[in-house]
């Protein structure tokens, strides 16, 4: 089944910080957090493995809380370059596959 | 992060025809490869889990026929579109999964049949 992102879209101004979020109604093994821009394959960000994990990379970080099967991605003193749609990817405790989010449209305006 | 490279990038073909995608990981070996299509605004669907030396898993509703998947190596998938039609018009993405648990997207591949 499909994880629920929220929110579906979002527009900042240069600076300001955002939070995707990422449920899912299954027990999780891990969540995967990837960014597409317009009419480019998606870019791995980070993966969040079971046991709680948090991680993040310059400015861009996330939480994956295993018990409520959420994970968030949040984004600080946000770039334009952060301007695409954020894809979050869950993986089930059994299989290889990653089952995908409807995304998050993130625009950053200067 | 590892790279995976995707063949062609863009494709334009009459419809009936058959059009084949490669998706290679470039510099580890990947066992396990995912076939996505992606229309636009959307988000990634998968079409099938490939896996070197065996036939290839595909979701529901992805016709085995239609969408002919080879893993005939650790780095090397293919895709393809057997009997193009319009519909058949999308972005095709494949994905590698390392020996961890990370997995990386090809560039894609969009296809346009007339």
């Amino acid at each position: 089944q499909q994880p629920v992102q929220s929110p579906q879209a979002v527009i900042l101004r240069e600076g300001e910080d955002a939070v995707i979020n990422c449920s899912s109604s299954k027990a999780l093994y891990s969540v995967h957090w990837y960014r597409q821009k317009h009419g480019e394959a998606p870019v791995f960000l980070m993966i969040l493995l079971k046991g709680g994990e948090q991680k993040g990379h310059d400015k861009i970080s996330a939480s994956f809380n295993e018990k409520k099967q959420q994970s968030s991605l949040y984004l600080t003193a946000s770039q334009l370059s952060y301007s695409g749609t954020y894809f979050c990817g869950t993986r089930g405790n059994a299989g290889n596959m990653l089952t995908f989010g409807g995304g998050t449209r993130l625009m950053v305006k200067p | 992060g590892a790279v995976v490279s995707q063949h062609p990038s863009w494709v334009i073909c009459k419809s009936g025809t058959s059009v084949k995608i490669e998706c290679r990981s470039l510099d580890f070996q990947a066992t396990t490869m995912f076939w996505y299509r992606q229309f636009p605004k959307q988000s990634l669907m998968l079409m099938a889990t490939s896996n070197e030396g065996s036939k290839a898993t595909y979701e529901q509703g992805v016709e085995k026929d239609k969408f002919l998947i080879n893993h005939a190596s650790l780095t090397l998938s293919t895709l393809t579109v057997t009997s193009a039609h319009p519909e058949d018009s999308s972005f095709y993405i494949c994905s590698a999964k390392t020996g961890g648990n990370e997995q990386f997207f090809g560039p894609g591949t969009r296809l346009t049949v007339l």
